[in-house]
């Protein structure tokens, strides 16, 4: 069984504080994926990682950003929080190729005050 | 711009009740789909999923979902919810010529079905 991981389910933070959000997953997949997940929007990608230490933006990649330097992990970085990134941030990983889908983490609810 | 459309964002069904939840999406060419459950308090899982192939595809706990090329339509349909069907659900698409990375998402449908 696929098993995706996140640090926390339940993070507070202040505005202008640094924020690591950490996925580990452990099944060797190759692409990883950061989103975020908001009342009627849906899940909106932040960034994608295609192999360790590569990454590309995805549609709403603006104060945030990522680190994968290992293969089963990946890291989301707000580099000074603001109210506005207080969301549901969903980890997500895939094995490459174009018949897998995405296994997704439990999320972790953020509230930036 | 590339888009996926579900129009119902909220459903109310008696238990069952026969369910169907649209999905359109705006790519032309060739598509990877997907459905996406989210229960109550758990991670989005994999309900199921169309690549190519027969369009009738069925998944898991009763689920199936039709892709109908010349509508752009992958729509979600079940004969008879139960109580525990109640969740979220979203449909997705992965279109190949963005490189097998991108995947755009709906914005969901909530199911709730009374007991």
């Amino acid at each position: 069984d696929v098993k995706v991981t996140q640090s926390s389910r339940y993070l507070v933070k202040r505005t202008g504080e640094k924020v690591f959000l950490e996925c580990v997953q452990d099944m060797d997949h190759e692409n990883m994926f950061w989103y975020r997940q908001d009342p009627g929007l849906g899940l909106r990608l932040i960034y994608f990682s295609y192999d360790v230490k590569m990454k590309e933006k995805g549609d709403i990649p603006e104060g945030y950003s990522v680190s994968r330097e290992k293969k089963e992990r990946f890291s989301l970085i707000l580099e000074s929080a603001s109210t506005n990134q207080t969301s549901m941030y969903l980890c997500a990983s895939r094995k490459q190729g174009i018949s897998y889908e995405q296994y997704f983490g439990p999320g972790t609810r953020l509230t930036v005050t | 711009a590339q888009s996926v459309s579900q129009h119902n964002h909220h459903v109310i069904l008696s238990e069952a009740a026969s369910l169907e939840l649209g999905c359109n999406y705006s790519y032309g060419g060739t598509v990877n789909l997907f459905w996406y459950v989210q229960y109550p308090g758990q991670h989005l899982q994999l309900l199921l999923k169309y690549f190519s192939g027969d369009p009738l595809v069925k998944g898991i706990k009763g689920f199936e979902a039709e892709f109908i090329k010349s509508k752009f339509s992958f729509n979600l349909r079940k004969p008879s919810v139960q109580w525990s069907d109640t969740a979220e659900y979203f449909c997705a698409v992965n279109p190949p010529t963005s490189g097998t990375y991108k995947y755009i998402f709906g914005t969901g449908t909530r199911l709730k079905v009374l007991a």
